[in-house]
């Protein structure tokens, strides 16, 4: 069964440390991959997403995933971050072979930056 | 509308009382999606519609569930009967699915938290 797991579910953070969260999934075919992160109060938003070509793909406010095929990994990353950047982080997956795009979400992981 | 719009925000329900959440999504969104979030967790698929049609309803968790679309804009997801275990946000995401197939961004709404004393 397709599934996505997010290796922490609290990470606790000072302002300018480098942030690295963890996602595996767990699937048989081709797939498309995102990030989303939800910020205290408001509704989830994409942060970045992967298709296809370079597995380095770069998103927004400074956030930046590397997906690597072989270990089934899409791993979110940036160089130092902001108080601002204090949210809840989605890992998600769906098929490229389901033309409608069911998504499948990991449990999310609590960021904390603290000043 | 510029975004996907939900009401009520929030919801309390005494247990076996009927519920009615509603759906706006952006115009011209062919595809909606319904999630539901419990505490802690991430979203789980409900169910989704393509228009009018609703393509999958594998995630509705019983017979209690039940989402309509009818003119293929505007959805709602009814609860009847609500129970203690339906406390959740329920999320309503819509995409330009026909546009670009598999290639699918959500839009999310901000959700509507429901809560079932």
């Amino acid at each position: 069964a397709q599934s996505v797991s997010q290796h922490n579910h609290h990470v606790i953070l000072s302002e300018a440390a480098s942030l690295e969260l963890g996602c595996n999934y767990s699937y048989g075919g081709t797939v498309n991959l995102f990030w989303y992160v939800q910020y205290p109060g408001q509704h989830l938003q994409l942060l970045l997403k992967y298709f296809s070509g370079d597995p380095l793909v770069k998103g927004i406010k400074g956030f930046e995933a590397e997906f690597i095929k072989s270990k089934f990994s899409f791993n979110l990353r940036k160089p130092s971050v902001q108080w601002s950047d204090t949210a809840e982080y989605f890992c998600a997956v769906n098929d490229k072979a389901d033309s409608w795009g069911k998504f499948q979400f990991g449990a999310g992981t609590q960021v904390v930056v603290t000043p | 509308g510029a975004g996907v719009s939900q009401s009520p925000r929030y919801k309390v329900a005494k247990r076996g009382q009927d519920v009615a959440l509603r759906c706006d999504p952006i115009s011209g969104h062919v595809s909606l999606f319904w999630y539901q979030q419990a505490l802690g967790q991430g979203p789980e698929f409900l169910t989704y519609f393509q228009n009018e049609a609703q393509l999958d309803k594998s995630g509705l968790p019983s017979d209690r569930f039940f989402a309509e679309r009818p003119e293929g804009s505007v959805s709602t997801l009814k609860i009847q009967r609500t129970q203690q275990e339906d406390s959740a946000v329920y999320l309503c995401a819509s995409s330009l699915a026909r546009v670009t197939p598999g290639l699918n961004v959500l839009t999310f709404g901000a959700g509507s938290r429901l809560t079932v004393l």
